[in-house]
Parts: structure tokens; sequence; C-alpha cells
């Protein structure tokens, strides 16, 4: 079960898009459209973000994005604002009927 | 509001074992699975365990197999976590999930607790 891979940080400036990519495998994020994002202040618990690849849960932000492209998964935060400066992490469903997460990213919104 | 309340963390020795639970309100707990998920100081998200919403079906990342197991008392609203032969490295906030979809597993976790910290130390 190794981890997915994500970038360790993504910075952008205010009003600016950012896109943080999450790549597995095919027995993961390639094989099965359960692929979701998480962000996490500090000090705080995870907020889902998206889910199912491209899903927003109620009362996200539409500034938030999900896509998939065969074995990487990208979540693309548009108009960047300060509160969106988190971690960040992915995870997916995998083949061994378990979760893999990814080992976050840092947003730093300069 | 919905909500899940982890509780049971504290200072054990290597070896020794931990009860954790996570008790839930205001939601049909019954129709959804409930993973548990840990983080080590200053680190990242590990997935650890999930349960079905029956408690009929559990799976175990490969780093706790053998040594956690998880339950659910569905007349209590509560997903048990059963941790043994504890070691350094299994120390963490643990938190609980829910799935955003009652029935199946698809990674999705919609519910958070605040998590619970567990220390594990001589």
């Amino acid at each position: 079960q190794s981890a997915l891979t994500q970038p360790a940080s993504v910075s952008g400036s205010p009003g600016q898009s950012i896109t943080i990519s999450c790549t597995g495998t095919s027995s993961d994020v390639g094989g099965y459209n359960y692929v979701s994002w998480y962000q996490q202040h500090p000090g705080k618990a995870p907020k889902l973000m998206i889910f199912e690849v491209s899903n927003r849960p109620s009362g996200v932000s539409n500034r938030f994005s999900g896509s998939k492209s065969g074995n990487t998964a990208s979540l693309t935060i548009s108009g960047l604002q300060a509160e969106d400066e988190a971690d960040y992490y992915c995870n997916s469903y995998t083949s061994a009927t378990t979760v893999v997460f990814g080992g976050g990213t840092r947003l730093t919104v300069l | 509001q919905v909500q899940l309340v982890e509780s049971g963390g504290g200072v054990v020795q290597p070896g020794g074992s931990l009860r954790l639970s996570c008790v839930a309100s205001t939601f049909a707990f019954s129709r959804y699975g409930i993973h548990w998920v840990r983080q080590a100081p200053g680190k990242g998200l590990e997935w650890v365990a999930f349960i079905r919403h029956d408690g009929y079906n559990q799976y175990y990342a490969d780093s706790v197999k053998g040594r956690f197991t998880t339950s659910r008392d569905n007349s209590k609203n509560t997903v048990y976590l059963h941790m043994n032969s504890l070691r350094a490295e299994d120390s963490a906030v643990y938190f609980c999930a829910k799935e955003i979809v009652g029935g199946i597993l698809q990674s999705a976790f919609d519910i958070w607790g605040q998590g619970t910290m567990v220390t594990v130390s001589s």
C-alpha cells in the first residue's frame, strides 16, 4: 500500500489558480472513480472538498474542482483566497479493498 | 448537528492495548460505514481501518493488520477500534470518519470526529 504521490508544496497569489496532482497506479487512482480531496487547517480535522473525482459536497465553493487522467488525479483551486492556505490530501479506493492517502501538499497563498 | 466524537486515547506502554470509541449523533448511523484514520504529529494522514454499516466486514491497512480490530454496536451508535501490541509508531491522533454514501466503501469521508491522541511510550 504505497502512498499516492503529491507535491510537497505549491503556492500562488490571491486570485490566481493552482493545481495539485495526485499520482497513483492502475490499482487505485487509475482503476476507480473513487478519488477524494481533503483540506486540513492546522489543528483541525480534515474537510472533504471533492469526492468521486469531481463532485463537490454541499457547501464547498465552486472554486474547487477535480479531474482525473489515467493514474493521476488533480485538484484545481481558482480565485485563490487567503483562507485556502492549508494542507491538501488526496485519497483513493484500492483494488485490495483498502484506502490509500497521498502524502499531502502544503498550499501557501503568497 | 451531525457529528462524531472519539474518546479513549491516552498514554500506553509499548506492547500494551487501548480501545478507542467513536460515538455518532443525528444521522442514520446504521446505514453508513465508518473509517479510522490516523495522523502522527507533523505527518500526513494514514488510513487505518473500515467497518461496513452492518459490521459484517472489516478491512485494515497492512501496518495494523493482526493487531487492530474494529467493531460496532449500532444500538449505541458507536464504533470501536481495539488496538493491541502497540508500537511507538502507532502514536498519532486517531480520527473516525463517516463514508459519504451508505453501504459501500468508496474512500469519501464527509464527517470527521475531532480526533483522540494515542501516545505509545515507556
